[in-house]
């Protein structure tokens, strides 16, 4: 059974402050991985999908990296308006359904 | 391309009542899934449906499901409503027979907001 862990539960960091989120998962054949930020009261969205260890992809101040049993996801220099829950997910063997972590409660402060 | 649309969003029902949600997925998408979220169990996975058939089924009961039509759209019912079905139910839709790089990425609807009295 595919297993997702993020880490840590919640984060809070000063404006500026960088930091990084980590995703450790179990997978038998990983077929893709994937970052999503979710705001209060609303559907998650896509930032990242990641397909082999080594893959690097960035967005903005977002960095989302991969090795062969985790990622992570670099904030770098942190504005308020990034305060969301990230949500991990991995795509093993032959699931069609994505496993999700519970996610990483970002609060960044003024 | 416009994104995942869900309605209604906002719907409040009592116990007993059924509910009927339904989602439309970025086109060309032939792929919907269909998850509950709650601050306690997170992201839970409802079931999912690829051209008109259901091709998985989370660990939900009877009282939840759903049919896709021949257009890709796809609805979810909930019969005999509980408290305990109070919830963000999220659609995402994704293209696995696509040739895109992330075709096998889901996108989100913005949800539907469920609250049963």
């Amino acid at each position: 059974e595919d297993q997702v862990t993020q880490s840590p539960e919640a984060l809070r960091l000063q404006e500026g402050e960088s930091s990084s989120l980590n995703c450790s998962y179990t997978v038998s054949g990983l077929r893709g991985l994937f970052w999503y930020r979710q705001d209060p009261g609303k559907g998650p969205e896509f930032l990242f999908t990641l397909y082999s260890a080594g893959e690097e992809k960035e967005k903005e101040r977002l960095k989302a990296t991969l090795t062969k049993k985790e990622s992570f996801l670099h904030i770098t220099a942190p504005k308020p308006e990034d305060s969301a829950t990230y949500l991990c997910a991995v795509l093993s063997g032959g699931s069609y359904i994505p496993t999700f972590g519970r996610g990483t409660s970002l609060i960044v402060h003024p | 391309k416009a994104g995942v649309t869900q309605t209604p969003r906002y719907l409040i029902k009592t116990r007993g009542q059924q509910v009927t949600l339904s989602c439309s997925p970025i086109s060309g998408h032939r792929s919907v899934s269909w998850y509950q979220q709650t601050p306690g169990q997170g992201l839970q996975f409802l079931f999912e449906y690829f051209s008109e058939t259901q091709r998985n089924k989370g660990n939900f009961p009877g009282r939840f499901s759903g049919r896709q039509f021949s257009n890709s759209r796809s609805e979810m019912n909930v019969s005999t409503l509980e408290l305990g079905d109070s919830a963000l139910y999220l659609c995402a839709s994704s293209n696995p027979s696509g040739g895109a790089l992330q075709k096998e990425t889901q996108y989100f609807g913005p949800g539907t907001r469920l609250l049963v009295l």
